[in-house]
């Protein structure tokens, strides 16, 4: 069956511009996460959906950072006023329950670059 | 801070051999404990994980071990295959996913 889908796969932004992110989760799966992964690093968690409910967004560095799934399916990460430090790709991954221990399907990303 | 680490950025192993990958987490509290293996280009594929009631947890050529005492957890590769290359992830669980660093494994045939 078709897994996790991100679009763009690539983008980039001159600084200042929005810039908005999306995610298409395995059918069925009622949760959803966002992580950002700089290069190098292991990937940070940034907001977390069960359904339609945003149960955690600590994650998010700045409130340029705004996430959203209206009808519990796709979601999309938007980042306004783009900067620098925002390149990096951001993986989305869903669970069919979120519970602790579930197993997270990841999408192949996508490599934001910011000049 | 560093909830997790992967202090060994990378690891060259004979095609055949043993590949071990190691992590440490520094809370206690965490419950549990998987490896994500990926891929260039790719999203982290979830590999194997182990709960914290148990200390070992095997699937094939791939098991691991969890020291709960030592906050330290390993993946055992036995035998390494050239298909295995690629980058690590180990992860654990509280109230979110904390990823390590990850360690880039090289299985030269």
């Amino acid at each position: 069956g078709a897994g996790v889908s991100q679009s763009p796969r690539y983008k980039v932004a001159k600084r200042g511009q929005d810039v908005a992110l999306r995610c298409d989760p395995i059918s069925g799966h009622v949760s959803l996460f966002w992580y950002q992964q700089a290069l190098g690093q292991g990937p940070e968690f940034l907001t977390y959906f069960q359904n339609e409910a945003q149960l955690d967004k600590s994650g998010l560095p700045s409130d340029r950072f705004f996430a959203e799934r209206p009808e519990g399916s796709v979601s999309t990460l938007k980042i306004q006023r783009t900067q620098q430090e925002d390149s990096a790709v951001y993986l989305c991954a869903s669970s069919y329950w979120g519970a602790r221990g579930d197993t997270q399907y990841f999408g192949p990303g996508t490599r934001l670059t910011v000049l | 801070d560093q909830q997790v680490k992967q202090n060994s950025p990378s690891l060259s192993v004979q095609e055949g051999r043993i590949s071990i990958l190691n992590c440490d987490y520094t809370n206690s509290m965490f419950d549990y404990f998987l490896w994500y293996k990926k891929y260039p280009a790719e999203g982290p594929t979830f590999l194997i994980s182990i709960s914290s009631i148990k200390d070992k947890n095997e699937d094939g050529r791939f098991t691991v071990f969890l020291n709960k005492s030592a906050k330290h957890l390993s993946l055992h590769i036995v035998p390494s295959q050239p298909g295995d290359s690629a980058v690590y992830f180990c992860a654990v669980t509280g109230n979110q996913f904390y990823f390590g660093t990850g360690t880039s494994l090289t299985v030269i045939p």
